[in-house]
C-alpha cells in the first residue's frame, strides 16, 4: 500500500521560501510514476502545483513555475516542494500525491494526508 | 478561478438520484480523460472515478461517471448520508498543466 506523507514548517512568513518533503513508503520513487503537489485555500478548491519524476523531468504550474521547484531524492525515498516569495495567498493545506500517466495524461490516485501552512509574519 | 467548471452546491435525499457537471475545453476535457474525487470534512480527496468512467475498486457502482465533448457528469443513485462531501473533477490539459473544477459540495438533505 503506497503511503504519502508531507512534512516541514506549519508556519511561513511573507517573502519567505515555503519549504515541504514528502516521504513515500510502500513504493520506489525510482520505479515510475510522476509525483507531484497540490494546494487547497482553507474553505476553496484544489490547484495543482506541479510534478516531478525520478529523473528530475518536471512540470509546474503556469501561473506558479517562477517561484516553485520541486526536486527528488530517490536515495530518501521522498520528494520536495519550494515555493518562495510567499504571500497570505499561499496559505493552504498542501498536498503530495502519486501521479500515473493514463495514455493522455496523468493524475493523482494516492494523497497524502496533507499539511496546513500558514503564511503570517 | 478554476480551469473547469463546477456548480457550487448540489443536494438530494436519501435514495435519490443525483449528477454533477463538469464543463471545460478542447485542451483538457475534450481531448484528454476526466476524474472525479471525493472529499470528506476534514480529509484528503480520494479517486472516485478515472478514465472518465470507471471505479478503482473499493468504490460502490452507485458512482459513476461519463463524459460527452468537453463536459462530464459525476452521477450518485441511492443517494446516502455518507456521501455529502465535496466532490472535484480534473483533467489533464494539453499545455502541460493538471486542471481542477471548483467543487461541488453535495448535501443530503
Amino acid at each position: 500500500q503506497v503511503q504519502l506523507q508531507e512534512s516541514g514548517p506549519g508556519l511561513v512568513k511573507p517573502s519567505e521560501t515555503l519549504s515541504l518533503a514528502c516521504a513515500v513508503s510502500g513504493y520506489s520513487i525510482s520505479s515510475g510514476y510522476y509525483w507531484g503537489w497540490i494546494r487547497q485555500p482553507p474553505g476553496k478548491g484544489l490547484e495543482w502545483i506541479g510534478s516531478i519524476y525520478h529523473s528530475g523531468s518536471t512540470y509546474y504550474s503556469p501561473s506558479l513555475k517562477s517561484r516553485v521547484t520541486i526536486s527528488v531524492d530517490t536515495s530518501k525515498n521522498q520528494f520536495s516542494l519550494k515555493l518562495s516569495s510567499v504571500t497570505a495567498a499561499d496559505t493552504a493545506v498542501y498536498y503530495c500525491a502519486r501521479q500515473p500517466y493514463d495514455s493522455s495524461g496523468y493524475y493523482v490516485d494516492y494523497w497524502g494526508q496533507g499539511t496546513l501552512v500558514t503564511v503570517s509574519s | 478561478q478554476s480551469v473547469l467548471t463546477q456548480p457550487p452546491s448540489a443536494s438530494g435525499t436519501p435514495g435519490q438520484r443525483v449528477t454533477i457537471s463538469c464543463s471545460g475545453s478542447s485542451s483538457n476535457i475534450g481531448s484528454n480523460y476526466v476524474y472525479w474525487y471525493q472529499q470528506l470534512p476534514g480529509t484528503a480527496p480520494k479517486l472516485l472515478i478515472y478514465r472518465n468512467n470507471q471505479r478503482p475498486s473499493g468504490v460502490p457502482d452507485r458512482f459513476s461517471g461519463s463524459k460527452s465533448g468537453t463536459s462530464a457528469s459525476l452521477a450518485i443513485s441511492g443517494l446516502r448520508s455518507e456521501d455529502e462531501a465535496d466532490y472535484y473533477c480534473a483533467a489533464w490539459d494539453d499545455s502541460l498543466r493538471g486542471v481542477f473544477g471548483g467543487g461541488t459540495k453535495l448535501t443530503v438533505l
